[in-house]
């Protein structure tokens, strides 16, 4: 049970180059996100799936697109990389607690710089 | 639009003393409420969830929340050098499963 899981774990690009951040879970969880962290800004919310099919925007949308794959993956797609998109980014997934409510468990990260 | 905020930091406490982390929230239908921990360059981990008012205790964690005053606080009893890391507010409001988080109070416990 590998839990969430991202690649790539480190990015450089240059302006303008697209890439897409990969990220997979193996807790059977309906509900995934994309967070950005930067420094003092805390975690912010680019995109949220409630479940297989669907795709929300969240707090700082602009600049991304995202495809839910399936009910395992949940991808992150910069078309055209820009210099204010260098962040960690952390992919999420939803699932229960003890006591029925539920929770996040976010994967490992991935650190993306734009020069 | 939903807040949460942590504004005390960063925090230092020597080694077994107590470390009392703070959040207040604004979204009075906040359900749950969840205290992540988060090492430099890791990512975060759930440490405490609590959902009703008063204390709940977990080892040497204790969270406690306060719906009227629509404050969370987390304390760290006999704190340890390994405790020392950026502590992440979540409040979740509504039937999704969103989370709002806090931008993190860091702490630094000294030997």
């Amino acid at each position: 049970n590998a839990g969430v899981t991202q690649t790539p774990k480190f990015q450089v690009l240059k302006t303008g180059q697209s890439m897409t951040l990969q990220c997979a879970q193996d807790m059977n969880h309906n509900s995934m996100y994309w967070y950005r962290q930067d420094p003092g800004m805390g975690l912010r919310l680019i995109y949220y799936s409630a479940s297989e099919g669907t795709t929300d925007k969240g707090e700082v949308p602009n600049g991304y697109n995202v495809s839910r794959l399936n009910k395992r993956e949940f991808s992150l797609r910069l078309e055209s990389a820009a210099p204010s998109q260098t962040s960690v980014y952390f992919c999420a997934s939803s699932g229960l607690l003890a006591g029925g409510t539920d929770t996040q468990y976010f994967g490992p990260g991935t650190r993306l710089t734009v020069l | 639009q939903k807040e949460v905020e942590q504004n005390s930091g960063p925090l230092s406490v020597p080694e077994g003393a107590i470390a009392s982390l703070n959040c207040t929230y604004s979204d009075r239908g906040s359900q749950s409420f969840f205290w992540y921990r988060q090492y430099s360059g890791k990512s975060p981990e759930l440490i405490m969830s609590i959902y009703s008012n008063g204390d709940k205790e977990d080892g040497r964690f204790t969270a406690q929340l306060n719906k009227a005053s629509q404050y969370v606080s987390l304390l760290i009893r006999d704190s340890q050098p390994s405790d020392s890391a950026t502590y992440l507010c979540a409040v979740r409001t509504g039937a999704n499963s969103k989370l709002t988080f806090g931008k993190g109070i860091t702490l630094s416990v000294r030997p």
